[in-house]
């Protein structure tokens, strides 16, 4: 039960932003909302996490809702590098993580 | 720079086989897994270790075994390998300290059982 529910897939152009949802209605108060990307023949590699507040770093931003029951990885501008499969998820800390099946983007020259 | 190695990228074994996939990470790192990742499943946690010599089951342990002799290294082994245990296996490490939230993975390993 991977408990955040994603797209299957997007599609993007090179060099504009990339809003990625995620839908995570019954998250609890303690849960992290982390987010992870596995880009081809790779292991996952982690963007960001975020508890309430938005979130930025140099991979990305990550926006909250108010409720908590979403989320939005934001990629600033696209490249061809960031083609890759988008993992959403749930958890206290950084244990006993769940992946599901993430939102495969592509981007598009 | 964080590196999680495993010890093959690719792995052919016959059904029956005792198979071991290896993880070493020079982090210092308390928290290891092993996930398996299949098409249309993602990535299911198999066993994880918090220190050295403990372990706790995961969502799929059946079928597998693990070991933690040091903290640098968990090993995954299969008993006695299946076609069904065909899949991709994935090694991470992480610290176990409040406030420290990734998980580092390493290649994988593509086990091919026949």
């Amino acid at each position: 039960d991977a408990k955040t529910t994603q797209p299957n897939s997007m599609e993007s152009n090179e060099e504009e932003p990339v809003h990625l949802p995620c839908n995570h209605s019954t998250i609890s108060g303690t849960d992290y909302i982390h987010w992870y990307r596995q880009l081809p023949s790779q292991g996952p590699e982690y963007v960001i996490h975020g508890l309430t507040s938005n979130v930025n770093n140099r991979m990305a931003s990550l926006a909250i809702a108010e409720d908590r029951k979403s989320s939005t990885l934001i990629l600033h501008r696209a490249t061809l590098r960031d083609a890759a499969v988008y993992y959403c998820i749930r958890g206290f800390g950084n244990e006993k993580l769940t992946f599901g099946t993430g939102t495969r983007l592509t981007i598009i020259p | 720079d964080v590196k999680v190695t495993q010890s093959s990228r690719y792995l052919v074994k016959r059904t029956g086989e005792k198979v071991f996939l290896e993880c070493v990470q020079d982090m210092d790192h308390e928290n290891m897994f092993w996930y398996r990742q299949d098409p249309g499943l993602g990535l299911r946690l198999i066993y994880f270790s918090y220190d050295v010599k403990m372990k706790e089951k995961g969502d799929i342990p059946e079928g597998y075994s693990v070991s933690r002799e040091k903290k640098e290294r968990f090993s995954l082994i299969l008993e006695s390998a299946s076609t069904n245990q065909t899949s991709m296996y994935l090694c991470a490490s992480s610290f176990r300290t409040a406030g420290s939230y990734e998980q580092y993975f390493g290649p994988g390993t593509r086990l091919t059982v026949t």
